[in-house]
């Protein structure tokens, strides 16, 4: 599969706890993108890449989350002390970025619920 | 603040009946437009898109869309539903002012086929 993948597909985790998801991008793509979707809403996004290099962050994005992509390849989404609303699926995407061009491609999203 | 708007949350039609979802936005300057369709228990996937050029688009499985900038839209349309067509459709949008960096969604329609 030469997709976009994430994991996990599912986390359940109690609130306070810390959690950790991974996206493996598209190989040949330079940018990476995290967006958050809860029920009922379109995909919010959160924080993209630039190779390895943050290049913006939503306010969505509280101090509890955090993202690296520390080689330009795979990237994590950490949620530290989680709480009840974070639950949602958080959707990773990768494109090969450039301007007028920009087209992701989303992996099948990792769905956390926090109890 | 830059936002997309979808007027239905809802559609329910029967199979061969014809489909319009509307979408508008409230970006100025250049956009890239894109509608995703996200089938029962599958991931986001890339309908169709505008880039520039002839402002009617085709997509996938007979699906088109019609970029209207005066009137800040880009409809999607198809003149005759299947029930494989039962999924949500998130129309998105990324602006030149942004570097078209960031794709900003939808709250998505819900569409349902009857047989």
């Amino acid at each position: 599969d030469t997709g976009v993948s994430q994991d996990p597909r599912h986390k359940i985790t109690k609130r306070g706890q810390n959690v950790t998801f991974r996206c493996d991008p598209i190989s040949e793509h330079n940018r990476l993108y995290w967006y958050r979707q809860t029920l009922g809403q379109g995909p919010e996004f959160l924080t993209y890449f630039q190779n390895e290099a943050q290049l913006e962050k939503s306010r969505l994005l509280s101090d509890r989350f955090s993202a690296e992509r520390p080689k330009g390849s795979f990237s994590t989404l950490e949620i530290q002390r989680t709480e009840q609303g974070d639950s949602a699926m958080y959707l990773c995407a990768s494109s090969l970025g450039g301007t007028g061009a920009n087209v992701l491609t989303f992996g099948a999203g990792s769905r956390l619920t926090v109890l | 603040a830059q936002s997309v708007s979808q007027h239905n949350h809802h559609v329910i039609l029967s199979e061969a009946a014809s489909l319009e979802l509307g979408c508008n936005y409230s970006y100025g300057g250049t956009v890239n437009l894109f509608w995703y369709v996200q089938y029962p228990g599958q991931h986001l996937q890339l309908l169709l898109k505008y880039f520039s050029g002839d402002p009617l688009v085709k997509g996938i499985k007979g699906f088109e869309a019609e970029f209207i900038k005066s009137k800040f839209s880009f409809n999607l349309r198809k003149p005759s539903v299947q029930w494989s067509d039962t999924a949500e459709y998130f129309c998105a949008v990324n602006a030149a002012t942004g570097g078209y960096n960031k794709l900003i969604f939808g709250a998505g329609t819900r569409l349902a086929v009857h047989p």
